[in-house]
């Protein structure tokens, strides 16, 4: 069975301070994909990032990165010179490929706090 | 225009009452998904459905129940509402899947509370 722990449920930093969201997962399946969500205060999901299981290389989008190690089952998330805006919760999801039905399973998502 | 949307966005009811949460979409996929989110839990599967002809339990069904009226629409009802069914309440859609995954996309979410 599939399982996402993000162990971090509230995180509080100062602006441009850089803040590291930690995801790990479980999976028998070898082929797989990894998401980030983030969920801003009025409620929508924003999609962030998706990463395939033979996909290793780490992603650096402007203020934002993720390492992927399938050696622990990670895929983090960091920001870097963290901004107000960026307070939200954030969640890491897996869908396996063998999943005919495209399930999704989150975790328990991530608070961040991102205080001027 | 949103591709998916979520209606109504926010309802207060009473416990016992009969609650239908609707969810339609522009995107033409046939998959459609509703998803409960709580405190702590993240989202968790409901109910999906792959065509009109075609309604799967998730991993939280009970006390639900689902209508999938035609391609673009898919209705989550709670027949007797009880207080634990708080919840944001999220519709997502996907096309069939091709070589690689196929994106969810999600509606804006419906808060629901019953009192």
């Amino acid at each position: 069975a599939q399982k996402v722990t993000q162990a971090q449920t509230e995180i509080s930093v100062v602006e441009k301070e850089d803040v590291t969201l930690d995801c790990v997962y479980e999976t028998r399946d070898t082929t797989y994909y990894l998401f980030w969500y983030k969920q801003p205060p009025s409620g929508e999901l924003v999609f962030l990032i998706r990463r395939n299981s033979f996909d290793e290389q780490n992603e650096i989008s402007g203020r934002y990165s993720w390492n992927f190690q399938k050696s622990t089952s990670s895929f983090n998330f960091t920001i870097t010179a963290s901004q107000v805006v960026d307070s939200a919760v954030y969640f890491c999801a897996l869908s396996e490929a063998d999943n005919a039905g495209n399930m999704l399973t989150f975790g328990g998502g991530t608070r961040l706090m991102v205080k001027p | 225009d949103a591709d998916v949307t979520q209606t109504p966005r926010n309802r207060i009811t009473k416990t016992g009452k009969r609650i239908m949460l609707e969810c339609s979409q522009t995107k033409g996929h046939d998959r459609m998904y509703w998803y409960r989110q709580d405190p702590g839990l993240g989202l968790r599967l409901i109910y999906y459905s792959f065509d009109v002809k075609d309604i799967n339990k998730g991993e939280i069904s009970d006390g639900y129940s689902v209508s999938r009226q035609a391609q673009a629409k898919f209705s989550l009802s709670l027949e007797s509402a009880i207080p634990n069914q708080t919840a944001l309440y999220f519709c997502a859609t996907s096309d069939l899947p091709r070589e690689d995954y196929n994106e969810q996309f999600f509606g804006p979410g419906t808060r629901l509370t019953v009192l």
